[in-house]
């Protein structure tokens, strides 16, 4: 069972264009990560969200935790190419268990 | 440091086959997982071990599926018989600890096609 739920599932969007990734649950979670995926590849861990309302920029990505910690976003500015990928959120558990979100393709054309 | 290691990369069998994944974690990683993941969609939990414990098993389909982590290193997943809806990528990751946060670190992937 996919304890969290990704919009918009597929994205294809020209260079230099914005975007937001949403990353929603009705759970609560200790912490929430965004991975990136590229064919053939296992996820990589882009950044972890640990307080309510916490904010985090890596370059052009901006990462929102939500107050309540079920939810969080991804926004992009002025994608490239390289963003191309598949994006993944993952809510973390007391346990140490990570759930993960159905996922984002992101297509970025030159 | 050396990542996880996963073997084979590419498996295609036919259906009622069996077929073992095996993974080697970084070293000193306590906790290791094995995903299951279809064509674009996020990866799934099979099971969870601490060392050679297990932690989360709940949605392995234990009547088919099997894993074990002897010696609480490497790990194997079996699956036998082989279903046609088996058809996937198995990632194993293992986990570490960095500033509070539990960090996963992913294999490349044994990706299984079944015929």
């Amino acid at each position: 069972t996919q304890l969290l739920e990704q919009s918009p599932q597929f994205l294809s969007i020209q260079e230099g264009e914005n975007l937001t990734v949403y990353c929603n649950s009705s759970s609560v979670f200790s912490s929430l990560q965004w991975y990136r995926q590229e064919p053939g590849e296992g996820p990589v861990l882009l950044v972890t969200v640990v307080t309510g309302g916490e904010v985090k920029k890596l370059k052009r990505l901006t990462f929102q935790f939500g107050d309540a910690r079920k939810d969080s976003s991804l926004h992009i500015t002025a994608a490239q190419p390289g963003d191309t990928g598949l994006y993944l959120c993952a809510g973390v558990g007391a346990g140490n268990q990570f759930y993960f979100g159905t996922g984002t393709s992101l297509t970025v054309i030159p | 440091e050396a990542g996880v290691a996963q073997s084979p990369r590419y498996k295609i069998i036919e259906k009622r086959q069996s077929v073992a994944f095996w993974c080697n974690p970084i070293s000193g990683h306590a906790t290791l997982y094995w995903y299951q993941q279809i064509l674009g969609q996020g990866p799934k939990l099979l099971i969870q071990f601490q060392n050679n414990g297990v932690v989360d098993d709940s949605q392995l389909p234990k009547d088919r599926f099997s894993a074990e982590r002897l010696k609480g290193v490497d790990s194997t997943l079996k699956i036998q018989p082989a279903k046609l809806e088996d058809s996937a990528v198995y990632l194993c990751a293992s986990s570490f600890t960095s500033s509070g946060a539990n960090v996963l670190t992913f294999g490349a992937g044994s990706r299984l096609t079944v015929l």
